[in-house]
């Protein structure tokens, strides 16, 4: 099994709709990101968090939120998605550093 | 200036060549660097840490110059299985939160 999992493995949805990604890990690690992938733009972090209840923005938060309601888990959301938030988005965990990446979630707004 | 720079590639290489990659980083307070591997569609996987000595891993070897701001991966007797996109990654903070992720190295080794 992964040590880190994402869900969903990919997601087609309407403009205006809202998505949820989770991500949740077996490593223990306190640390947990979550990064887009675009072409041309490599990782860019969005949000992340140290500690349950810990959240901190990243380069890019505008127009996600997240939830660390627990130590394995680290949920994504976007409350109104559009069309230029397609990505790849991953989610990561550390100890510190370096980070172990999940599969990802391959996102597209219509 | 971006915090990460890497030449996109690509890098179109016989088996057995060898092959070298480097990355920029713009700011010179930054504390750890790492080579990961992504194939296509995939996660980033961990390559190696960057030593400030260099190290080494098989046909893989890092090398950290900072008084240029580079780290370089090099790569002997490529093999098929070596193609994939190399990420530089660069650790700004001593607390682990501020990684920047060049865009990537697109390598594909040719039989």
């Amino acid at each position: 099994d992964a040590d880190v999992t994402q869900t969903p493995r990919n997601r087609i949805t309407k403009t205006g709709k809202r998505i949820m990604l989770e991500c949740s890990q077996t490593k223990g690690h306190d640390r947990m990101y979550w990064y887009r992938q675009d072409p041309g733009l490599g990782l860019r972090l969005i949000y992340y968090s140290f500690d349950v209840k810990d959240i901190n923005k990243g380069e890019i938060s505008d127009g996600y939120s997240v939830s660390r309601q627990a130590q394995a888990k680290f949920s994504l959301s976007l409350e109104s998605a559009i069309p230029n938030q397609t990505a790849l988005y991953f989610c990561a965990t550390s100890e510190g550093q370096p980070q172990h990446f999940g599969d990802g979630t391959r996102l597209s707004i219509l | 200036r971006k915090e990460v720079e890497q030449d996109p590639g690509p890098f179109n290489v016989p088996e057995g060549a060898t092959v070298a990659f480097n990355c920029t980083y713009s700011n010179s307070a930054s504390q750890s660097f790492f080579w990961y591997r992504q194939d296509c569609r995939k996660e980033p996987k961990l390559l190696m840490s960057v030593y400030s000595s260099g190290n080494e891993d098989g046909r893989f070897t890092a090398q950290l110059n900072r008084a240029s701001q580079y780290i370089s991966l090099l790569i002997r007797d490529s093999k098929l299985s070596d193609s994939a996109t190399y990420l530089c990654v660069v650790n700004k903070g001593s607390t682990g939160n501020q990684f920047y992720f060049g865009t990537g190295t697109s390598l594909t080794v040719i039989p």
